[in-house]
């Protein structure tokens, strides 16, 4: 069974550039979750999917930031205008509905470079 | 406001030691505790809490939580140097959806 994946693992941009931030959760897990991690920071809730629809997009930081999620599944986080301050490691984790509803399972992240 | 504040820091002990970690939270809706162990990018569950008072175990780990006094504590016996590692804590909360709050974590590094 093939765990939560991202894409890409590494990214370096320019600045003012937009990228484009891949997730595919664990088939059959409903929830989905974006967090960031800067240097020495703990985890940043950025926004949370259920199913398709994102009932809290309270973590995003700024308009340039919008995710998606379509079919239930694969979700994509996009960074329009990117800064520096962006420059951190993505995760993404997914859970499935009833019980174990609290674990998440976390994708190996992707480290964003903001040049 | 910091919801979930993790001490210390960092910790740095020998192979064979004892270590306590500890988590304190402020937050409405509690729903959950969980610890997890991350090494690299991507963290790995330990354990979730409920309840208080009942300790979870796993091996050297154990964790338990105190719902009146808001904080749960993890510990790890006999340390080896698997162990380091960055153990975070996070809070879930009954909100319009999911929501996890997470502390900074406690950096720990176990030399041999």
């Amino acid at each position: 069974g093939a765990g939560v994946s991202q894409s890409p693992s590494n990214k370096v941009t320019e600045k003012g550039k937009d990228v484009e931030l891949r997730c595919d959760p664990i088939s059959g897990h409903t929830a989905l979750y974006w967090y960031r991690q800067s240097l020495g920071q703990g985890l940043e809730f950025l926004i949370y999917f259920q199913g398709n629809s994102a009932p809290d997009k309270s973590g995003l930081p700024s308009d340039r930031f919008s995710a998606e999620r379509t079919g239930g599944s694969v979700s994509t986080l996009t960074i329009q205008r990117t800064q520096q301050e962006d420059s951190a490691v993505y995760l993404c984790a997914s859970s499935a509905p009833g019980t174990s509803e609290n674990e998440q399972f976390f994708g190996p992240g992707t480290r964003l470079t903001v040049l | 406001e910091d919801k979930v504040v993790q001490s210390p820091l960092s910790l740095v002990v020998h192979e064979g030691d004892t270590v306590t970690l500890n988590c304190s939270y402020e937050v409405t809706n509690f729903r959950s505790l969980l610890w997890y162990k991350q090494e690299k990018k991507a963290p790995t569950f330990l354990f979730m809490l409920t309840s208080s008072g009942i300790e979870k175990k796993s091996g050297r780990l154990s964790s338990i939580l105190d719902k009146k006094e808001l904080f749960s504590i993890l510990n790890i016996t006999a340390t080896q140097t698997g162990d380091s590692a960055v153990y975070l804590c996070a809070v879930a909360v009954w909100d319009t959806g999911n929501q996890f709050y997470f502390g900074t974590g406690t950096s720990l590094t176990v030399i041999p």
